[in-house]
């Protein structure tokens, strides 16, 4: 059965530091995606990332970057120098092959930065 | 290019109640898709439109809960009766295909 994982419940941090939101995923699929979304106070899922089980290369966006890595089932997404901006939910998911558009959903981490 | 849209986006009715929501997919998506997201916790798909045929609705609440998208474009998601443990914010997503799911602002329920 597939099963998101974000231990991470809430998070605190001070504008410009560096943070990791942390994903453990649970799949017996050997073919899947992983997706990062992020939730503002407006409600709107926004959709950062998607990468597949045969990409683990580390990927870098501007001030964002995840780190996947398939020896330990985990997908986790850092955010550098953090900003007000960044204040939001973060959501980590899965799709499996079997079913590539059923998007299971972790319980989210809340990220609070602290001006 | 226009994104998801959904309306009301805020909606208190009694429980008993009947309401309803709807979303306008961005166009040329094919798939749409339905999601009650719960105070503090992750989105939960309740059912599944490929074009307008219905591929998983296995999570929809059957006695109260029904979806329709006619002529594969918009879709509605009614409830009826409404119960307290509905509040929740209904969320509305659609991709082309077995890609990248894009959501609406959503609805938020509060049911009295």
């Amino acid at each position: 059965a597939q099963k998101v994982t974000q231990a991470q419940t809430e998070i605190s941090v001070v504008e410009k530091e560096d943070v990791t939101l942390d994903c453990v995923y649970e799949t017996r699929d050997t073919t899947y995606y992983l997706f990062w979304y992020k939730q503002p106070p407006s409600g709107e899922l926004v959709f950062l990332i998607r990468r597949n089980s045969f990409d683990e290369q580390n990927e870098i966006s501007g001030r964002y970057s995840w780190n996947f890595q398939k020896s330990t089932s985990s997908f986790n997404f850092t955010i550098t120098a953090s900003q007000v901006v960044d204040s939001a939910v973060y959501f980590c998911a899965l799709s499996e092959e079997t079913s590539y558009d059923k998007v299971i959903f972790g319980p989210g981490t809340s990220l609070s930065v602290i001006p | 290019e226009a994104g998801v849209a959904q309306s009301p986006r805020y909606k208190i009715i009694e429980k008993r109640q009947s309401v309803a929501f709807w979303c306008n997919p961005i166009s040329g998506h094919a798939t749409l898709y339905w999601y009650q997201q719960i105070l503090g916790q992750g989105p939960k798909l309740l059912i599944q439109f490929q074009n307008n045929g219905v591929v998983d609705d296995s999570q929809l609440p059957k006695d109260r809960f029904s979806a329709e998208r006619l002529k594969g474009v918009d879709s509605t998601l009614k409830i009826q009766p409404a119960k307290l443990e509905d509040s929740a914010v209904y969320l509305c997503a659609s991709s082309p295909s077995t890609e990248t799911q894009y959501f609406g602002p959503g609805t938020r329920l509060l049911v009295l």
